[in-house]
């Protein structure tokens, strides 16, 4: 099993463009869930899902968008970039909202 | 004030000695707790689940104390390869909260 999987690894954006966060998972999880982590403020939830289909929004949803077509994907949509959504983000699946998560490799993300 | 709440360190500590962490949470509806690892510029993994009777991994243990509301994690025999930072987290119907975490360096 791959686990979670996120593509890019690395990306550096200017400041209105759009891009989208890729994220999957093989472990037939129903729950995912999408972080950013900043220096001295630790993981903070953007936006999950409880399954495909069903989305719901985190602590820091502004600026990000997010869909879930089907049970193995979770894209995490930037908008219009800006230089605050600079930060690490990194998505995670389990079997339920209160389950131990298992965490992608992350996105270095770099809004000039 | 934050959910989970951990003293950031650096906790600076001899090969072999024994280190221990605590982290307090606030909301007493949660359902799960775990601590986790994370290396630098890595994603955070999971090091073990935490109940009320306690988890013993090797020399790792953790305890819940649900009546005070606070989680810790004894690592005993330290290792260099046990520097990291240590991540409380706490899980519930609202998804896993977590503590900002607490940077172990272990000295050889």
């Amino acid at each position: 099993n791959a686990g979670v999987t996120q593509t890019p690894k690395f990306q550096v954006l200017k400041t209105g463009q759009s891009m989208t966060l890729q994220c999957a998972q093989d472990m037939n999880h129903e729950y995912m869930s999408w972080y950013r982590q900043d220096p001295g403020m630790g993981l903070r939830l953007i936006h999950y899902s409880v399954g495909a289909g069903i989305t719901d929004q985190g602590e820091v949803p502004n600026g990000y968008n997010v869909s879930r077509s089907t049970t193995e994907d979770f894209p995490l949509r930037l908008l219009s970039a800006a230089p605050s959504q600079t930060s690490v983000y990194f998505c995670a699946s389990s079997y339920s909202s209160s389950g131990a998560g298992f965490f992608g490799p992350g996105t270095r993300l770099t809004v000039l | 004030r934050k959910e989970v709440e951990q003293d950031p360190g650096p906790f600076n500590v001899p090969e072999g000695a024994t280190v221990a962490f605590n982290c307090t949470y606030s909301n007493s509806a949660s359902q799960s707790f775990f601590w986790y690892r994370q290396d630098c510029r890595k994603e955070p993994k999971l090091l073990m689940s935490v109940y009320s009777s306690g988890n013993e991994d090797g020399r790792f243990t953790a305890q819940l104390n649900r009546a005070s509301q606070y989680i810790s994690l004894l690592i005993r025999d330290s290792k260099l390869s046990d520097s990291a930072t240590y991540l409380c987290v706490r899980g519930g119907a609202d998804g896993l909260t977590f503590g900002k975490g607490t940077h172990l360096i272990i000295q050889p």
